[in-house]
Formats: structure tokens, sequence, C-alpha cells
């Protein structure tokens, strides 16, 4: 199957500053790439779908302004969390999809355990 | 809007037992199901997906799924679990459209002892 890479793995930073997350499909070209957050022991929760060369839409109660997507060319996709607090920490993780890709299948990435201070 | 129900939060079973988790959707048109493992501490891997035809559908590690339309289900099954399938499992659905995001559900942790 394809390979998605995410980057870094982990990251702990302090509150209030940013941080970057990206996310590569490094095999296939992805037209489009999500992003999910999931909370220990919770399940995944889709947080944005970005295609390629457009604006990302969030889902409901997902702030954009704090979540920036970015999603600049077909490998790459990247997550800034904007000034972040304790509350955002979190395991964020990447799935793309698109031309090279079995119809409607998504490729994961390993995920980015973020922690903030 | 799609969502998708899974029914058992934890599931313990001795090695050797048989394996029935369970997934219900709500969504009226078509689907895609999937069914995702994550070992402890890794990412998640497709354990087996459905498009379209056969109903039944075989995936790795002996694991297997059956989609009933009419029950909106899409349980999964494995006859003879071993103490490396525990892990937590997620059923995963999405609308017969590409592009669409995947919904998934809360997730079953299965605990194997040997």
């Amino acid at each position: 199957g394809a390979v998605v890479s995410q980057h870094p793995s982990r990251v702990i930073c302090k509150s209030g500053t940013s941080v970057k997350i990206e996310c590569r499909s490094l095999d296939f070209q992805a037209t489009t790439m999500f992003w999910y957050r999931q909370f220990p022991k919770q399940s995944l929760m889709l947080m944005a779908t970005s295609n390629e060369g457009s604006k990302a839409t969030y889902e409901q109660g997902v702030e954009k302004d704090k979540f920036l997507i970015n999603h600049a060319s077909l490998t790459l996709s990247t997550l800034t969390v904007t000034s972040a607090h304790p509350e955002d920490s979190s395991f964020y993780i990447c799935s793309a999809g698109g031309a090279g890709s079995s119809y409607n299948e998504q490729f994961f990435g390993p995920g980015t355990r973020l922690t903030v201070l | 809007a799609q969502s998708v129900s899974q029914h058992n939060h934890h599931v313990i079973l001795s090695e050797a037992a048989s394996l029935e988790l369970g997934c219900n959707y709500s969504y009226g048109g078509t689907v895609n199901l999937f069914w995702y493992v994550q070992y402890p501490g890794q990412h998640l891997q497709l354990l087996l997906k459905y498009f379209s035809g056969d109903p039944l559908v075989k995936g790795i590690k002996g694991f297997e799924a059956e989609f009933i339309k009419s029950k909106f289900s899409f349980n999964l099954r494995k006859p003879s679990v071993q103490w490396s399938d525990t892990a937590e499992y997620f059923c995963a659905v999405n609308a017969g459209q590409a592009g669409t995001a995947l919904i998934f559900g809360k997730g079953t942790t299965l605990s194997v002892s040997s």
C-alpha cells in the first residue's frame, strides 16, 4: 500500500508557542488529505479535509484560526497548531487519498504526539 | 450525518476463542466500510475494506467481515484469536464518493489472554 509519513513523531512545546506538523505522501499524489485528532483511549475525530490548492474544510467545533492547514502540493499537507495550550495536547493523525490509491481508500500516517506544557 | 456505533467497548477473550465485534452505521446512501486495528503504541493499520461486490470480505491476519445492508452492519469476525490480536479495533465508514473523510466508531479494545 501507499506510504504516508508524518513529522515530527513527537513534540513537546511550551504553552503559547506554535507547532507545525507535516504530512507527506511518499509514493503517490494525494489530492485530498485529512487531519484527525485522537485523545487517549478514544476514537479518531475528523478535524478538517484539505484539497490540494484550496482552503481546508473544517469540521464543526474546530477553530480554523487555531489549526491552520496548508495543502500546497500533492504530496505535502501541514497542520500548524497556533498558540498551543495544554488542552491541545493530543495525538494528531493525517491520512491521504487520491490518485494512485484505490477508490476512496485512505492511507494513514503514523501520527504525531503533541504535548503542550 | 453519518455515524458509526461499535457495541462492544472492551472484549476479553482467551486464546483460540472466536471473536465477533459489532459495527452499525447510519447513512442512507452508498457507503464504503473499513476495519482498522491499532496495536499498542502503533499507528492505524487497515484490516479489511468493503466497497462493493461480495458482502463477505476477507482481510489480513485471518479477519473477515460481513456487510449486511438491511441491518446497516459490518461486523468483524475471527474464528480463533491469538494473544497478538490484543489491540484497539475501529470500524469506519465514508460515503461512496471520492474524497470523503472517514467517520470512525469509538473503538473496541480487545484483550486476549494466553
